[in-house]
């Protein structure tokens, strides 16, 4: 089945410093959907990726949509503490109801 | 608007027992979908309902089965519990034909099976 890869798997990050995460796949995608989970709480979307190559931004937050439709890139700039949370990227499967395949999550740590 | 509420937040259940759970979907959203999250890991696709029928399903056996009313609203029930349906159970809804779109999630329920 599907499977997509998600690293690092956590990261530890000082307040300001620049953030960067990456999914892959072996299957190809043609939406790229990024979301955050804080604890207690269900994933929120914070980006979506409709085309190869596309790049979008949300705030702080650029996420890119991979030349191959196999892979996503998420970066977050100059962290501060409430973007500690589990990032999550997932790839929806166009033929199956539009069911979603989700990473198993980066983990961001953010230090004062 | 009022998001995706569900029902309970907690449960314990004990193995071979059966569960339900329930979940309201957003105000305006007629899909709904349910994954499985365990401890550590990613959401996993469970099933999803539009207009009362199950209409895409991912590798779940059979005993894993749900319901949607004409209020959107829906659930899932668990039969025959085994140790490993622990997990996070989150329920999402979308408008129709917006599952591209992304999903309003609930903040789940968390089922424990001892």
């Amino acid at each position: 089945g599907q499977q997509l890869n998600q690293s690092p798997q956590s990261m530890f990050i000082q307040e300001g410093e620049d953030v960067s995460m990456n999914c892959t796949s072996s299957s190809i995608f043609n939406t790229w959907l990024w979301y955050k989970q804080d604890p207690g709480e269900g994933p929120v979307l914070l980006i979506a990726l409709y085309k190869a190559g596309e790049l979008t931004s949300n705030g702080r937050l650029t996420a890119q949509f991979g030349i191959t439709r196999k892979d996503s890139f998420l970066n977050i700039s100059a962290s501060i503490p409430s973007d500690v949370g589990i990032y999550f990227c997932a790839g929806v499967d166009n033929t199956n109801a539009g069911k979603s395949t989700f990473g198993d999550g980066t983990t961001l740590t953010v230090k004062p | 608007e009022t998001g995706v509420t569900q029902s309970p937040t907690h449960l314990i259940k004990t193995r071979g027992q059966q569960v339900t759970l329930r979940c309201s979907s957003q105000s305006g959203h007629n899909t709904v979908s349910w994954y499985q999250q365990a401890l550590g890991q990613g959401p996993q696709f469970i099933f999803q309902y539009y207009r009362e029928e199950e209409n895409g399903r991912g590798n779940f056996p059979p005993r894993f089965s749900g319901l949607q009313f004409p209020n959107y609203s829906s659930e899932l029930n668990v039969n025959a519990l085994e140790l490993d349906d622990s997990a996070l159970y989150l329920c999402a809804s979308s408008p129709q034909g917006a599952t591209l779109r992304g999903y309003t999630f609930g903040s789940g329920t968390r089922l424990t099976v001892v």
